[in-house]
């Protein structure tokens, strides 16, 4: 069973650049859930998507937008990137089922804006 | 909004000692709770997850956590602490449906040999 990969691992952008981050989820989930891991921070609710929709969305501007695919890969784009963006991009995958079934996360993509 | 608190960002125990790591909950319904560890450089782990089915919930690495809804809390315990328990702790709650996640700003786990 494979589980949650993300690509790439690390990456260093400028201010105002535009990045893309990516996302295969675990083998049988079909939502995809992308958080946003400051320094030193829990993890914060970016959105999530299920059915290639978007289903639920944090407290993040409309830079930060997402698109899922048929086979429930997923990408995290951010554009105009400002230097608080800097942080660890930890995409979670899940079947979609009950309420209260946990998530399953990669290693994340660590982004600095320089 | 449900939301969870964290007591404590750092906690430092003797090896072979109690670990015990604090989380408070705020949920106007019966929450799901979890708690997750992280290693440098690392993704989150789930250690263990409460729905309900029981208030006392085993999970991996030895660790349990207890269910308290008179306190609103959802403690982290270990009975023995081992060297390689040194991590990031966080406990989250459902929010909705969807089954997103809200994190607390976490515990780092030190171990003193």
């Amino acid at each position: 069973e494979t589980g949650v990969t993300q690509s790439p691992t690390h990456l260093i952008k400028t201010r105002g650049q535009q990045v893309t981050l990516r996302c295969s989820s675990q083998s049988g989930h079909n939502t995809v859930s992308w958080y946003q891991q400051a320094l030193g921070q829990g993890p914060q609710f970016i959105f999530q998507y299920y059915r290639e929709e978007e289903n639920g969305r944090g407290n993040f501007p409309p830079r930060f937008s997402g698109l899922q695919f048929p086979n429930y890969s997923s990408e995290l784009n951010v554009n105009a990137l400002e230097l608080d963006d800097s942080a660890l991009y930890l995409c979670a995958s899940s079947p979609r089922g009950r309420t209260g079934t946990e998530a399953f996360f990669g290693q994340g993509t660590r982004l600095t804006v320089v | 909004a449900q939301s969870v608190t964290q007591l404590g960002s750092h906690v430092s125990v003797s090896e072979g000692a109690l670990v015990l790591l604090r989380c408070n909950y705020s949920s106007s319904v019966p929450p799901y709770l979890f708690w997750y560890v992280q290693y440098p450089n690392q993704g989150l782990q789930l250690l263990l997850k409460y729905t309900s089915a029981a208030t006392l919930v085993k999970g991996i690495n030895g660790f349990e956590a207890e269910f308290k809804k008179s306190e609103t809390s959802f403690h982290l315990t270990k009975p023995s602490a081992h060297m390689s328990d040194a991590a990031e702790y966080f406990c989250a709650v459902i929010l909705g449906a969807g089954n997103q996640c809200s994190f607390g700003t976490g515990t780092r786990l030190t171990l003193i040999p």
